[in-house]
């Protein structure tokens, strides 16, 4: 079965430094996502993407974060100064279609740790 | 603004009984609503839905209620078994389009023991 994968697992860095998280979606999907769960509290939305464009991102998506399709397989999120409180899982997600009844499809997530 | 609430953190069921799992939403808007499960180190897969014009889908030993006054949902899992072991989030959406996203709960974990 298709699957979101992403890459890395894992990011350590350093409070001030950038990190770009990397995803591929499903081939033949067109609207892309990233959600975060800070730990013990619930998966929040950040931002969608759809026609190489921002649909809609949330207040927590500030101007420190970004959204690239930089080819047609990748999807990456930028935190360009990374705080302390963005340490958090990041998850990734596609999606065939946005009507009313679809489902997400989600990647294992990145675990980003700001030390 | 926790549109979606889970209110039991957790849940400890005996193999081959039943776990409920519950979700309370305040949106009145919402009108599609997914349960997601959880593993470790892995990302959230889609379990079973419902649309807001029902009040009862199953598939296979899962189902999902919805009573709308009640702006209540919950999980059915019958018979439980060890590998249902997971954490499972309540999320819901609100109509279609470019802005489509889901909303999620803070999830439930839950045990099956053997």
């Amino acid at each position: 079965e298709p699957e979101v994968t992403q890459t890395p697992s894992h990011q350590v860095t350093q409070m001030g430094q950038e990190v770009i998280l990397r995803c591929v979606p499903i081939s033949n999907h067109l609207y892309f996502y990233w959600y975060r769960q800070i730990l013990g509290q619930k998966v929040e939305f950040l931002v969608s993407f759809y026609n190489n464009e921002i649909s809609e991102k949330s207040e927590i998506f500030d101007d420190q974060f970004s959204v690239e399709r930089p080819d047609g397989s990748n999807f990456t999120l930028k935190i360009r100064s990374t705080k302390l409180e963005d340490s958090a899982m990041y998850f990734c997600a596609s999606s065939q279609k946005a009507e009313w009844n679809e489902k997400l499809f989600f990647g294992s997530g990145t675990q980003l740790s700001v030390l | 603004d926790q549109q979606v609430k889970q209110n039991s953190p957790s849940l400890s069921v005996q193999e081959g009984r039943i776990s409920i799992l519950n979700c309370d939403y305040t949106n009145s808007m919402f009108d599609y609503f997914l349960w997601y499960k959880k593993y470790p180190a892995e990302g959230p897969t889609f379990l079973i839905s419902i649309s807001s014009i029902k009040d009862k889908n199953e598939d296979g030993r899962f189902t999902v209620f919805l009573n709308k006054s009640a702006k209540h949902l919950s999980l059915h899992i019958v018979p439980s078994q060890p590998g249902d072991s997971a954490v499972y989030f309540c999320a819901a959406s609100a109509g279609g389009g470019s802005n489509y996203k889901l909303t999620f709960g803070k999830g439930t974990l839950l045990t099956v023991n053997p």
